[in-house]
């Protein structure tokens, strides 16, 4: 069956780099997507990336896939406190299909 | 472009009531979803529907929810009669070929 793991929590100090990771299980997983949600607030897309490809970068986003190990991260350059939230890796067999989530990571950024 | 629409935003009742959540989706989004949120968990879907049809309900819990889709536009999710472990955050998403759009959820307490 499909699974997606993520650590639950990460701490990490304005203006440092984060780096979430993520790890799925379904090989035929297509797109890998990072979802961002706020306090009270909907899901709010990020970034993805196709599986044939090893690396995205966008802005201060940087996602990296080694599909090998079916693990993904999410970095995020220059943390800012605006940052803090929960992170949601998924996955999906076709673009905009049904997604598979993760249990989310809470990242608290410390100022 | 004005966004996924959900009503409404908080409901609470008492296990063994009836409760129903409306979503509207983005103009011209042909594939529609639900999916329930558990406090401390990531989004697990419900119903996928495609204009009127239903694509995927394989994990709808069938005895007690119910979801339509008239004219594929609006749709309504129907809980009843509702248990305690239905307490959580119920989210619309719609789209067209590619990424998905999240409404803000219909947060749901059963007492």
């Amino acid at each position: 069956g499909e699974d997606v793991e993520q650590s639950l929590f990460l701490s990490v100090r304005e203006g440092d780099s984060s780096v979430i990771n993520c790890t799925y299980t379904d090989s035929s997983s297509t797109y890998l997507y990072w979802y961002k949600q706020e306090p009270g607030a909907g899901l709010q897309l990020l970034t993805y990336i196709f599986s044939n490809m090893d690396m995205k970068q966008d802005q201060r986003l940087t996602v990296l896939l080694n599909k090998k190990d079916k693990h993904l991260s999410l970095r995020i350059a220059d943390t800012q406190t605006g940052d803090s939230a929960i992170y949601f890796c998924a996955e999906s067999k076709a673009a905009g299909n049904k997604l598979t989530f993760g249990g989310g990571t809470r990242v608290l950024v410390k100022p | 472009e004005a966004g996924v629409a959900q009503s409404p935003r908080y409901k609470i009742i008492e296990k063994r009531q009836s409760v129903a959540f409306w979503c509207n989706p983005i103009s011209g989004h042909a594939t529609l979803y639900w999916y329930q949120q558990i406090l401390g968990q990531g989004p697990k879907l419900l119903i996928q529907f495609q204009n009127n049809g239903v694509v995927d309900d394989s994990q709808l819990p069938k005895d007690r929810f119910s979801a339509e889709r008239l004219k594929g536009v609006d749709s309504t999710l129907k809980i009843q009669p509702a248990k305690l472990e239905d307490s959580a955050v119920y989210l619309c998403a719609s789209s067209p070929p590619g990424e998905l759009f999240f409404g803000e959820g219909s947060r749901l307490t059963v007492l």
